[in-house]
């Protein structure tokens, strides 16, 4: 068992480039979120997904997208990235569904981002 | 809005020492309360999950109390070990995810 697994463990951006951030899970979880890390600010949300075809916009969604492929994986992109965007990303998954908030979290090993 | 403020924002105690944080919370509404704890250059990993007002809940020399009615959960640890250093978290859980506030440091000095 992997649990939630994260690609690329380190990237470097110029302003203005895409990339898209990679998360999958073999724990057979349902829902699926992304945060970001800044310094003095916590895990903020940017975008959840309670279940496979489903995603809901969290606290700071500016500036992603994110891509349910299947019930495994759950992606993030940058479309053009700023350096507002520098910040270390993780993914993570739980068990249910509906109701997801009274549910442990697994989180991935983050991504560690830097857009120059 | 939901909101979470965490207390201290850091502490420093020496091996051996028992120690506890502050979790505070809008008492409406509630959902559930978390603990995790964060070790530097790791992942989250999830300690307690609490859901009913006057929940107790204990890992090894580490627990947790909850107090919906007043918006408060307490983390406790025992005889602080410095394998004990990171920070904790406390989201609250709304229907489907974590709130997450910025934690409490802690650093137990060997």
């Amino acid at each position: 068992n992997a649990g939630v697994t994260q690609t690329p463990k380190f990237q470097v951006l110029k302003t203005g480039q895409s990339m898209t951030l990679q998360c999958a899970q073999d724990m057979n979880h349902n829902s699926m979120y992304w945060y970001r890390q800044d310094p003095g600010m916590g895990l903020r949300l940017i975008y959840y997904s309670a279940s496979e075809g489903t995603t809901d916009k969290g606290e700071v969604p500016n500036g992603y997208n994110v891509s349910r492929l299947n019930k495994r994986e759950f992606s993030l992109r940058l479309e053009s990235a700023a350096p507002s965007q520098t910040s270390v990303y993780f993914c993570a998954s739980t068990e249910a569904g509906t109701g997801a908030g009274s549910y442990e979290q697994y989180f991935g090993p983050g991504t560690r981002l830097t857009v120059t | 809005i939901l909101n979470v403020e965490q207390s201290p924002q850091s502490l420093h105690v020496q091996e051996g020492d028992s120690t506890n944080f502050t979790c505070s919370f809008p008492s409406s509404n509630f959902y559930a309360l978390h603990w995790y704890r964060w070790e530097t250059a790791k992942s989250p990993e999830a300690l307690f999950v609490m859901t009913l007002n006057g929940d107790e809940k204990k890992k090894g020399r580490i627990s947790a109390t909850l107090n919906t009615k007043e918006g408060y959960s307490y983390l406790y640890i025992k005889g602080s070990q410095p394998e004990d250093s990171a920070t904790y978290l406390c989201p609250i859980g709304a229907t489907n995810k974590l709130i997450f506030g910025t934690g409490t440091l802690l650093a137990v000095q060997p």
